[in-house]
């Protein structure tokens, strides 16, 4: 079974500063992509960024990218320029490919704020 | 377009009641997944439906626990003789066929007293 770790539960950053989250995973699996989801107070979880392990290039989405490590199963979130709109719920989560269900394993989650 | 939906928001019921939760996913969207997300913790998952049925329910935690999907859209998770355990937020997601994002509507929070 796949586990993903998130070792920092809560997480501070000033505005416009950068900040990065932490995530490691197990898994004996060498097909899977990797998740970052955003969870605002609303609830309502948002892909914030998403890495195909057979990428070796890191993926990138404006403000956010993320730092793959796949030897050392790390799965890190950089946010740069940090926005008020940034604090929320973080996870990492991951997705076995050809399974047959593809479900989303997901870790405890960082609680990010950005203090102005 | 519109998102994935879920009602109620809230269902606050007593301890021995049933109760069911309801999901609207994206039109078009044949894969169906249901997730549990208790305080303080990540999302778990639950079931997965692709069209009508069940591909993979091996999240459910018991036998009280039933969700059904008979025309392969709205999708239903029935909770039988609800225990305070069972107090969490129900978040539902859908995807488009042999695409990896996962869009989620904004959960139900069950409550059970």
């Amino acid at each position: 079974a796949q586990t993903v770790t998130q070792s920092q539960p809560e997480m501070s950053v000033q505005e416009a500063e950068t900040v990065t989250l932490s995530c490691t995973y197990d898994t004996s699996e060498n097909n899977y992509y990797l998740f970052w989801y955003k969870q605002p107070p609303s609830r309502q979880m948002i892909l914030v960024i998403r890495q195909e392990a057979y990428k070796q290039q890191n993926a990138t989405e404006n403000r956010f990218s993320v730092n793959f490590q796949k030897a050392a199963k790390s799965f890190s979130l950089k946010i740069s320029d940090s926005q008020l709109g940034d604090t929320a719920m973080y996870f990492c989560a991951f997705m076995k490919l050809g399974g047959g269900s593809e479900k989303l394993v997901f870790g405890k989650g960082t609680k990010l704020t950005v203090n102005p | 377009g519109a998102g994935v939906s879920q009602t109620p928001s809230n269902k606050v019921t007593e301890k021995g009641k049933y109760v069911e939760l309801r999901c609207d996913p994206i039109s078009g969207h044949t894969a169906l997944y249901w997730y549990r997300q208790s305080l303080g913790q990540g999302p778990e998952f639950l079931i997965y439906f692709q069209g009508t049925g069940a591909a993979d329910d091996s999240g459910l935690p018991n036998d009280r626990f039933f969700a059904v999907r008979p025309e392969g859209s709205v999708s239903t998770l029935k909770i039988q003789r609800t225990e305070r355990g069972d107090s969490a937020v129900y978040l539902c997601a859908s995807s488009a066929y042999l695409d990896n994002e996962q869009f989620f509507g904004p959960g139900t929070r069950l409550t059970v007293l």
